[in-house]
C-alpha cells in the first residue's frame, strides 16, 4: 500500500496565527488526497477533497477561506489553517486512495495534533 | 452514502474470537463495505473490505449476508493490541470516493 507521511506530527500555535500542514505520498502518485479533522473521543470528519492541480472540494460547513488547501504536485496536498482559534485544536489526518476500480482502500498519515492557545 | 450502525463499544479478553456487527439496511448495488482499525493519536488503517458472502484475510473475516444489509467483522484469538476503534464503512465501488466515518466501535480487549 501507499505509505503517506505528515509534517509536523504535532504543532502548537498562538491564536490567530497560521499553521501549514503538509502531506506528501511517498510511493504513490496521489491525484486525490482527503483531510479529515478528529475531536477526541470522536469520529473522523471528512473535510475536504484534494485534486491536483485544481480547487479542492470542501464538505458542508467547512470554511474554505479558514482551511486553505493546495495541492500542487502528485505528492504533496498542504492544508493551512488560517487564523487559528483554540476550537481549531484537533487532530487532522490527511489520506490518499488508489482509485482503482473496484478497491476504495485510502491510505492514512499518521495525523498532525494542532493546539491552539 | 449509506449510514451504518455499530455498537459504541466491546469489551473482550485476550485468546477469544470477537464478532462486531454493522447494519447499513440502505446500501446501494454498487456499495463495498470496508472496515477501517484506528489505534488512539494514528490514522485509520484498513482491514479488509466485501461485496457478499465471505471474505477473509491474514488479520479478518468478514461476513456479509445474502441481502447485504449487515455485515459482521470477526477478528480471531485477539489479543492486546487489538484494542482500538472499528469503523465499518459503505463505500461506492471504484474511483475517488469519500469515505464517510460513523461513530465506531471501541473494542477493548482484556488481559
Amino acid at each position: 500500500g501507499a505509505v503517506v507521511s505528515q509534517h509536523p506530527s504535532w504543532v502548537i500555535c498562538k491564536s490567530g496565527t497560521s499553521v501549514k500542514i503538509e502531506c506528501r505520498s511517498l510511493d504513490f502518485q496521489a491525484t486525490t488526497m482527503f483531510w479529515y479533522r478528529q475531536f477526541p473521543k470522536q469520529s473522523l470528519m471528512l473535510m475536504a477533497t484534494s485534486n491536483e492541480g485544481s480547487k479542492a472540494t470542501y464538505e458542508q460547513g467547512v470554511e474554505k477561506d479558514k482551511f486553505l488547501i493546495n495541492h500542487a504536485s502528485l505528492a504533496l496536498s498542504t492544508l493551512t489553517v488560517t487564523g487559528a482559534h483554540p476550537e481549531d485544536s484537533s487532530f487532522y489526518i490527511c489520506s490518499v486512495t488508489s482509485g482503482t476500480s473496484g478497491s476504495n482502500e485510502q491510505f492514512f498519515g499518521p495525523g498532525t495534533r494542532l493546539t491552539v492557545l | 452514502l449509506a449510514k451504518t450502525t455499530q455498537p459504541i463499544s466491546m469489551d473482550s479478553y485476550e485468546g477469544q474470537e470477537v464478532n462486531i456487527t454493522c447494519s447499513h439496511n440502505n446500501i446501494a448495488t454498487n456499495d463495498y463495505i470496508t472496515w477501517y482499525q484506528q489505534f488512539p493519536s494514528q490514522g485509520p488503517r484498513f482491514i479488509i473490505q466485501g461485496y457478499k458472502t465471505k471474505v477473509t484475510n491474514e488479520v479478518a473475516s468478514l461476513f456479509i449476508p445474502a441481502d447485504r444489509k449487515s455485515s459482521t467483522l470477526s477478528l480471531p484469538r485477539v489479543s492486546l493490541s487489538d484494542t482500538a476503534v472499528y469503523y465499518c464503512l459503505v463505500v461506492l465501488s471504484g474511483g475517488y470516493n469519500k469515505l464517510i466515518f460513523g461513530a465506531g466501535t471501541r473494542l477493548a480487549v482484556h488481559p
